[in-house]
């Protein structure tokens, strides 16, 4: 059972990227999943939230707008599109996955860095 | 930002006890028996410890217990070791927006 990250880099502020996470050894399309980053000696903030369905989605203030939360139960994986990045942004992105029936984070990756400089 | 406050750092010795704060609001924390806890070594996944203010999944030490008061929660490490040297976040189901709000962060130092 496992989650991993992809798709980080080093972008200017005000560009693009995609970032993906691929889980296996579980039935992917039971479950609710979150992205969550960590800035720079700073705490976990919760980033973007879906449902098992898909079809509720939800962000955090400092992102709506800018962040897409997406997921291909076909592949297994849950993407965040994030655009007109601020250098606010960067942070290391983890994809974690949530408790069938209770509210906590059983499965985490490793998370894939954001840098953003100009 | 992180919206619950823990306390930057809290050290102790080998077999000492200690115990992390996690403080939110009575729409996350106090309102809420959904509080967890996370350990985290830097470039790690971070692992669940505790679920549901007191819960520890299949495999967790039993050196770790939670607690709640208010809209305070606590997590309790027992005869410490020196692998408990990690980074420790709180997380809380939220009637907000976000449903699901974390800490940020206590780093635990063995002396």
């Amino acid at each position: 059972v496992q989650l991993m990250e992809s798709g980080g880099g080093s972008v200017q502020p005000g560009g693009s990227l995609r970032l993906s996470c691929v889980a296996s050894g579980f039935t992917f399309s039971y479950y609710e999943m979150m992205w969550v980053r960590q800035a720079p000696g700073k705490g976990l903030e919760s980033v973007a939230y879906t449902s098992a369905s898909g079809a509720t989605t939800i962000y955090a203030d400092s992102v709506k707008g800018r962040f897409t939360i997406s997921r291909d139960d076909s592949a297994n994986s849950v993407h965040l599109q994030i655009s007109s990045l601020r250098v606010e942004d960067a942070a290391i992105y983890f994809c974690t996955r949530k408790m069938l029936f209770d509210p906590a984070f059983d499965i985490w990756g490793r998370g894939t860095v954001v840098s953003v400089s100009s | 930002q992180s919206v619950l406050t823990q306390s930057a750092s809290v050290s102790g010795s080998p077999g000492q006890s200690i115990t992390i704060s996690c403080t939110g609001s009575n729409t996350d924390v106090g309102g809420h028996n959904s509080v967890s806890w996370y350990q985290h070594y830097p470039g790690k996944d971070p692992k669940l410890l505790i679920f549901d203010v007191s819960n520890r999944p299949s495999g967790v030490s039993d050196r770790f217990s939670g607690s709640k008061s208010g809209n305070t929660a606590s997590l309790s490490i027992s005869g410490l070791q020196s692998d408990d040297e990690a980074v420790y976040f709180c997380s809380s189901y939220s009637s907000d927006n976000m449903p699901y709000l974390f800490g940020s962060g206590t780093k635990v130092a063995v002396l």
